[in-house]
């Protein structure tokens, strides 16, 4: 079954770096995901595909403070400088045949 | 650029049937694009609910492939979701969004609807 795994938290400090992280479930480590930003009261974001061999694919306007890596099974998020507006709720999500999977999120806290 | 719109009431009676509609501006569903419905309960995570092609091909979640219906009405440029003997878990906020086929990722996101399950 194809699921993914995500600390439900994470916090690092205003102007400091944050690494989140999604796991891929057992025999899907070759899986690519996107990241998504979710804030309250809007519809998610869009922020990169990041494939198996680590390189990403970023939307349109999302800042180089933001980027991408892979490692076996686990895809990273990587935010550093961080700002106020980074504090959001984040979602990694990936397919199947037929089928869409998000992960449970990460609220990242700025402190 | 893409702008999807959702519609429909906020308030339906438990064992009731949701319906929810999507419009979609800026852009033809008859373009290379899964639209898809994605749902997100008060205090939870993302839930994808099933996704529908310009041709009529659907795919659900499997957890609500008994209770979920997708169509698309190409006159219009809308597509719809109905999800029926709905109860308190299915309060959240539904989002439509499109899916470019070429790439597998999420491109448009409406700004999302909040349904309300409740007597």
């Amino acid at each position: 079954q194809l699921v993914l795994t995500q600390s439900p938290s994470a916090s690092a400090s205003l102007g400091a770096s944050v690494t989140l992280t999604c796991t891929l479930s057992s025999g899907h480590r070759t899986y690519a995901i996107a990241w998504h930003q979710k804030q309250p009261e809007k519809g998610p974001r869009f922020l990169m595909k990041v494939n198996s061999d680590g390189s990403h694919n970023k939307g349109d306007g999302i800042p180089d403070r933001f980027s991408g890596a892979s490692s076996g099974a686990e895809r990273y998020l990587a935010i550093s400088s961080l700002q106020s507006e980074d504090e959001a709720d984040y979602y990694c999500q990936t397919w199947g045949t037929g089928i869409r999977v998000f992960g449970g999120g990460t609220k990242l806290t700025v402190l | 650029q893409v702008q999807l719109q959702e519609s429909g009431p906020g308030l339906v009676k438990p064992s009731g049937t949701l319906s929810l509609t999507c419009a979609v501006s800026g852009g033809s569903i008859s373009s290379n694009q899964w639209w898809n419905w994605v749902r997100q309960a008060p205090e939870k995570g993302l839930e994808w609910i099933g996704e529908i092609y310009h041709n009529g091909m659907t795919n659900y979640n499997p957890s609500l492939k008994s209770r979920v219906a997708i169509s698309i009405d190409k006159s219009k440029n809308q597509f719809s979701l109905k999800l029926n003997s709905v109860t308190a878990a299915d309060t959240a906020v539904y989002y439509c969004a499109s899916l470019a086929m070429a790439t597998n990722l999420f491109d448009y996101w409406g700004q999302g609807t909040l349904v309300t399950v409740s007597s």
